[in-house]
């Protein structure tokens, strides 16, 4: 089984640029999250897809981050514009998300490197 | 909201040892916990998880513990080996309609030879 692809590994941009991450699930999975990593922390979730609809967007800077699911499968993250703080990991994870099963596994990707200069 | 809190924050063992982390939890609803490592340049992989109506779990040298009463949870790594050095974290999910993952702060174990 083919694990969460992700896309770029590594990105360097200056500060009030424009970025965009790329995700792919693993397949059948209806569930997608993205989560920031800031270093020597924990990964915080920004916001949780289920199938092409947002489930939970609470913590997403949505002056600057904004991100979508059009087909129910692959997620892009966009950051407009960039700040300083932004420097971290952007991680997709997938799950199955079938409400009836309870809580099921989240699978991760390797995740994208974000450093703003 | 819920929060997760993960101790040690670096626990150094030598190869062999056994490797304790714990986490407590704040949110009295949480009902599954995982486990994820993460190496260098590395997403977190799922490493081992345990649900609320069960107390402890095992798969080959690594066993979680769950204390609902008390609101923590405990990974527990035996015969350490030096490739189990990575950053464990330990989580909590709440349900909010839809499953939502609290992470702790990590661990940094380091296994020398």
């Amino acid at each position: 089984e083919a694990g969460v692809a992700q896309s770029p590994r590594y990105k360097i941009i200056e500060k009030r640029q424009s970025v965009a991450f790329w995700c792919n699930p693993i397949s059948g999975h209806a569930t997608l999250y993205w989560y920031q990593q800031i270093l020597g922390q924990g990964p915080k979730l920004l916001i949780q897809f289920q199938n092409n609809g947002v489930v939970d967007d609470s913590q997403l800077p949505k002056d600057r981050f904004s991100a979508e699911r059009l087909k129910g499968v692959d997620s892009t993250l966009k950051i407009q514009p960039a700040k300083l703080e932004d420097s971290a990991v952007y991680l997709c994870a997938s799950s199955l998300g079938r409400p009836w099963d309870g809580n099921q596994p989240q699978h991760f990707g390797d995740g994208t490197r974000l450093s703003i200069l | 909201g819920e929060n997760v809190e993960q101790h040690p924050s670096t626990l150094s063992v030598q190869e062999g040892d056994s490797a304790v982390i714990k986490c407590t939890y704040s949110d009295s609803a949480s009902n599954y916990f995982p486990w994820y490592k993460q190496e260098l340049g590395k997403g977190p992989q799922l490493i081992i998880d345990i649900r609320s109506n069960v107390g402890e779990k095992k798969d080959q040298r690594i066993a979680v513990t769950l204390n609902k009463t008390a609101k923590h949870f405990s990974l527990h790594i035996t015969e350490t080996q030096p490739e189990d050095s990575a950053v464990y974290f330990c989580a909590a999910s709440i349900r909010t309609g839809f499953q939502k993952l609290v992470f702790g702060t990590g661990t940094r174990l380091l296994v020398s030879p």
